[in-house]
């Protein structure tokens, strides 16, 4: 079965700074990759994909995520960090090779920007 | 377009009764997915439907939960005699037909099921 990881349950970064998050899956074969952000007592809003093609891909809000294969990473970058971007943030995998179109997400990291 | 649409947004029912959460697609769309949220844990699957079938219920409890979408009207998840355990936010998401998965699913605001 997939498993998604996420290192960090929480990160906290100024206003400005980089915002790194990292997700870490493990599959035998290359998943498709989402990124989705969830602000409180909210849905979860998709932020970028990754299903083929070119591994850097761009999302909404400045965000973007490079896949790794040789890594099996999908972590998700923005150089500055603004307040609006506090929120909870979920890496998701599906599975192509077996038809699936259920989605896997990680536990989770929580962004706090701070002023 | 209006998005994907859940009702209620908030629920609570007592020990024993039945809950039932109602989810529209967004327009267009004819795949719906239930996902079950836990406090501070990620989204877990439940089901998978298509317009009158269960396409993967992996995940659903085997006991007390079902899940319906009809040919008219919303998807429908039912839990029958709930337990406290099941207080959790539900949510649905949808995504237009398609031969693969990589079509983005789009998700509702939840129904936030509280148990007491």
């Amino acid at each position: 079965a997939q498993s998604v990881t996420q290192l960090g349950s929480h990160v906290s970064v100024s206003e400005g700074a980089l915002v790194l998050l990292r997700c870490n899956y493990s599959s035998s074969v290359p998943p498709y990759l989402f990124w989705y952000v969830q602000y409180p007592n909210q849905g979860l809003q998709l932020l970028l994909k990754y299903t083929t093609g070119a591994t850097l891909v761009k999302g909404i809000n400045g965000f973007e995520a490079e896949f790794k294969k040789s890594e099996t990473s999908f972590h998700l970058t923005k150089p500055s960090a603004h307040m609006s971007d506090a929120a909870e943030y979920f890496c998701a995998v599906s599975d192509p090779g077996t038809g699936r179109r259920a989605l896997t997400f990680g536990s989770g990291t929580r962004l706090q920007v701070q002023p | 377009n209006a998005g994907v649409m859940q009702n209620p947004r908030h629920l609570v029912r007592r020990r024993g009764q039945e809950a039932r959460l109602r989810c529209s697609p967004m327009k267009g769309h004819s795949h719906v997915y239930w996902y079950r949220q836990l406090p501070e844990e990620g989204l877990k699957f439940m089901v998978y439907l298509q317009k009158e079938n269960i396409i993967d219920e992996s995940g659903m409890p085997k006991e007390r939960f079902s899940a319906e979408f009809p040919k008219e009207g919303p998807s429908i998840l039912r839990i029958q005699q709930v337990v406290r355990g099941d207080s959790a936010a539900y949510f649905c998401a949808s995504s237009p037909p398609g031969l693969d998965g990589t079509d983005t699913q789009y998700f509702g605001p939840g129904t936030r099921l509280t148990v007491l």
